[in-house]
């Protein structure tokens, strides 16, 4: 069964590039989805299948997959991106989703 | 415009039944280009999913839960159900319902709509 690992905490100046790794498994040939939470609402889907950017999201964000390691990358940050960001995978192998702990982005 | 509205106690004893439903507007359940899932969140954790289901009946669960989750789709009243049986103070958390697209990729697709979340406490 798949963990995935995120860094707990992630901080960034306005205009400046952020990036928010999960890893610490090898991803088979599974790919990786990410979801941004702000404070008291729904997660929102940023970025599907490692680089797929879905219908109203910014260019700005972007996500690639290493093989070991999945990044999701925000650039030119802005104060609204401030949120919890989860790394989400299917593991085939049990037919289960598994999320990542979870990213807190704070724009300083 | 699609919606998911989850629905429910919001108060749970130890032991008992949680119970919440999804209404879905905008989209039928019965499509066959969704499947339609449940998640929850505990106060300040993270994400976990509970399961999924299809029109067809094909569920999925999460192999921590399954003993004890139940989802159904009641496609008379376009709505989806959770039962997640003989609840503990651990369970209780945010609920979401969500929409998943079916895929034609080897991998499913993830869910593109959420419901805004019901906080369920179980405690007596």
């Amino acid at each position: 069964s798949y963990v995935l690992t995120q860094p707990p905490s992630v901080s960034v100046t306005p205009g400046k590039t952020a990036g928010i790794t999960c890893g610490g498994v090898h991803f088979r040939s599974e790919s990786v989805n990410w979801y941004q939470q702000r404070p008291g609402q729904a997660p929102l889907l940023v970025i599907s299948y490692d680089t797929d950017r879905p219908s109203g999201i910014p260019e700005r964000f972007s996500g690639s997959n290493s093989g070991n390691t999945a990044t999701l990358t925000i650039s030119r940050v802005e104060a609204g991106d401030e949120a919890d960001y989860y790394c989400q995978v299917w593991d085939s192998s049990s037919n289960h989703w598994v999320f990542g702990g979870g990213t807190k982005l704070t724009v300083l | 415009q699609l919606q998911l509205q989850e629905s429910g106690p919001g108060l749970v004893k130890p032991s008992e039944t949680l119970s919440l439903t999804c209404t879905v507007s905008g989209v039928s359940i019965s499509s066959s280009y969704y499947w339609w899932g449940w998640f929850r969140q505990p106060p300040g954790k993270g994400l976990e999913w509970i399961g999924t289901s299809y029109y067809t009946g094909s569920t999925y669960y999460n192999p921590s839960l399954q003993a004890r989750v139940t989802v159904s789709l009641d496609t008379s009243m376009n709505q989806f159900s959770l039962k997640l049986t003989s609840v503990a103070a651990a369970d209780t958390a945010v609920y979401y319902c969500a929409r998943q697209p079916s895929s034609p990729r080897p991998q499913p697709a993830p869910f593109d709509y959420w419901g805004q979340g019901i906080l369920v406490a179980v405690s007596s």
